[in-house]
């Protein structure tokens, strides 16, 4: 059972750079979410999805993007790197109302 | 808006000790509340998911009870051992669009041998 798979685990961006974080899940689940915890800190939602060709914004969606073309996959751009965005980031998948399943993180730092 | 609060911070107990683990919640419109583990370093291990109709949820040595209706839930895990030393989070599944989950800040717990 994979469950959440998010690669990379972890990687290093200079101020400017840009990457993608991937996502996926094969529980065939309609909702995706990615978070980012700041050390010391609860998760805050960045982008998620209800569905295929459906996204929104969370709380902190500054500097991100989002696409969801399948139900599996759920990237996560960075455009612009910035040092604000040193975090470690989590992507996760739902059926809705039910038991939320973690990917086990994306550790970024930018210099 | 929502507001989860996970107080305290942190929190060490000798082993043995039974742990109490407290959430609090500023909307009563919610699907769900979650409680997770998480270790250093490591990603979010589920550990107990209670509907909003239940009033508790046991798995093991952990117990969970919801109190919609005061936004509050406890999470206790009897008899600790050093093995459960992580932080505990917990989040609740609004009415609102999205189903998102609205995380606590997390209690930090070491269980000390």
């Amino acid at each position: 059972n994979a469950g959440v798979t998010q690669t990379p685990k972890f990687r290093i961006l200079k101020i400017g750079q840009s990457m993608t974080l991937q996502c996926t899940q094969d529980m065939n689940h309609n909702y995706m979410y990615w978070y980012r915890q700041d050390p010391g800190m609860g998760l805050k939602l960045i982008y998620y999805s209800v569905g295929a060709g459906i996204t929104d914004k969370g709380e902190v969606p500054n500097g991100y993007n989002v696409s969801r073309s399948t139900t599996e996959d759920f990237p996560l751009r960075l455009e612009l790197a910035a040092p604000s965005q040193t975090s470690v980031y989590f992507c996760a998948s739902s059926t809705g109302s039910l038991e939320a399943f973690f990917g086990q993180g994306t550790r970024l730092t930018v210099v | 808006k929502q507001e989860v609060t996970q107080i305290p911070a942190a929190l060490s107990v000798p082993e043995g000790e039974n742990l109490v683990l407290n959430c609090s919640f500023t909307d009563s419109a919610i699907y769900n509340l979650q409680w997770f583990r998480q270790d250093p370093g490591k990603g979010l291990t589920s550990l107990l998911l209670i509907q909003s109709s239940q009033r508790e949820q046991t798995s093991g040595r952990l117990n969970a009870s919801l109190d919609k209706s005061s936004g509050r839930s406890t999470l206790y895990i009897a008899a600790s051992q050093p093995g459960d030393s992580a932080t505990y989070l917990c989040a609740v599944r609004p009415f609102a669009a999205g189903n998102k989950l609205t995380f606590g800040g997390g209690t930090r717990v070491l269980v000390k041998p």
